[in-house]
């Protein structure tokens, strides 16, 4: 089955550590996106990239970091940097050859400071 | 900056009514507005997308119009179940770039 996984489903971070949550897709997109949702909020874009090797910041980038190594894989490293990391973390990825710019989400990962 | 607003506060409706939830935007011109559903802890699902030329698009019992006259979109679910309670996002984009999500209505249909 086609899908997009994301792993692990929860994650507890020490203050200061740094930690890196997995996105994979296998239904050949070639966009791929992040987003951090808070309790009760929206969905806040981090970064996301459009083609292997190239990404773009979104609205809240501090603190955050991805690669773009395989089409397949887009990971996002929450850095010490990132002063409120906790939240829920969800990757999408979209087609770039369909009609319109329907996103297939994964089941997030919620990511707790301890 | 982009800014999409939807009513912040639940919806309570009575099974078998009507469901209508709005999304209005400013500061933006966007190509598709999509509505999305999310469910307690999990990603949110596609439902629907519109085009900025079309005016309604229907699926089942769903029904989106988008006005961008008025920059807004309504989203209505008829004849509505519990099943339906959740939490509806609306975004918006102008094709492959930034996808802008609402931060969305949580619905309570209620037997």
């Amino acid at each position: 089955d086609g899908g997009i996984t994301q792993s692990p489903k929860y994650l507890f971070r020490k203050e200061g550590q740094n930690v890196t949550l997995s996105c994979e897709q296998n239904l050949n997109h070639d966009a791929m996106y992040w987003y951090r949702q808070d309790p009760g909020q929206g969905l806040r874009l981090i970064y996301y990239s459009q083609i292997v090797n190239d990404f773009q910041k979104g609205d809240i980038a501090e603190g955050y970091s991805v690669s773009r190594e395989k089409k397949e894989s887009f990971p996002l490293t929450v850095t010490s940097a990132q002063k409120n990391p906790t939240a829920f973390y969800l990757c999408a990825s979209i087609s770039l050859g369909g009609l319109g710019t329907e996103a297939f989400f994964g089941q997030g990962t919620r990511l707790t400071v301890v | 900056s982009q800014k999409i607003e939807q009513n912040s506060e639940a919806l309570n409706i009575q099974e078998g009514k009507t469901a209508t939830l709005t999304c209005n935007y400013t500061n933006y011109s966007p190509a598709y507005l999509q509505w999305y559903r999310q469910d307690p802890g999990r990603g949110p699902v596609f439902l629907l997308l519109i085009r900025e030329n079309e005016k309604e698009k229907r699926k089942e019992r769903l029904k989106v119009t988008f006005d961008t006259t008025l920059k807004q979109s309504l989203f209505h679910i008829t004849a509505s179940q519990p099943a339906d309670s959740a939490t509806y996002l609306c975004a918006l984009s102008r094709g492959y770039q930034k996808v802008t999500f609402g931060t969305g209505t949580k619905l309570q249909v209620i037997p």
